[in-house]
């Protein structure tokens, strides 16, 4: 089954302790995101990645970082979180007609 | 750069009754369009999109949309819709260009669609 997967799916953590959560697909895709779903506000691009080893920043990308050593995987990593990343968080990949497939969502509090 | 506005933040509706959810964009080269719907405490699932063709795209499940080039707007519309419609729905719209804004996809604020017995 065509999929991207997401962990944890839930996560509580304390300000400043880094944390990653991981993020999977079995597509073969080239192109993978990360978005923030915050309320009201829609969903806002982090960071995203054409290829391996190639990443950019998206519309949000203050205090995060990714990295895509691997096609099918793009972890994202929040090296001193702070309760402003309290958010709902999405990865996402890619195919060629531009159809993005999205994992079911990290849910992360910052305290 | 690129925009999305969805103008309704919520609209609640009885159920067998029609429904328009509103998006505007805006952008400077020319887009490939899309709606996605999230259901309660789940991921977002593409419901429809517009590529090129044919202005009017329809979903599996009732829903359809028309792109509008001259007004800039994608509006998704259903004439009956049902209690499990019930969710958020956002437009977005991806650049039909090259380069590095090829592919990315830029989200309205989202609309939640209540349908009421």
């Amino acid at each position: 089954e065509a999929q991207v997967t997401q962990n944890p799916r839930y996560l509580i953590t304390v300000t400043g302790k880094k944390l990653t959560v991981t993020c999977s697909q079995n597509m073969n895709h080239e192109y993978m995101s990360w978005y923030r779903q915050d309320p009201g506000l829609g969903l806002r691009q982090i960071y995203y990645s054409m290829n391996v080893e190639v990443t950019d920043k998206g519309d949000v990308p203050e205090g995060y970082k990714v990295s895509r050593k691997e096609k099918r995987n793009f972890p994202l990593i929040l090296e001193s979180p702070s309760p402003n990343q309290t958010s709902l968080y999405f990865c996402a990949s890619r195919d060629r007609i531009l159809e993005q497939y999205f994992g079911p969502g990290t849910r992360l509090t910052v305290t | 750069a690129q925009s999305v506005t969805q103008l309704d933040s919520q609209v609640p509706v009885f159920e067998e009754a029609p429904v328009e959810l509103r998006c505007n964009y805006s952008s400077s080269v020319s887009v490939y369009l899309f709606w996605y719907v999230q259901y309660p405490n789940q991921g977002l699932q593409l419901l429809l999109k517009y590529l090129s063709g044919s202005t009017l795209v329809e979903s599996i499940n009732g829903f359809e949309a028309e792109f509008n080039k001259s007004q800039t707007s994608f509006h998704l519309r259903k004439p009956s819709v049902h209690i499990s419609d019930t969710a958020e729905y956002f437009c977005a719209v991806g650049a039909n260009a090259g380069g590095t804004s090829y592919g990315k996809l830029t989200f309205g604020q989202g609309t939640i669609l209540t349908v009421h017995p």
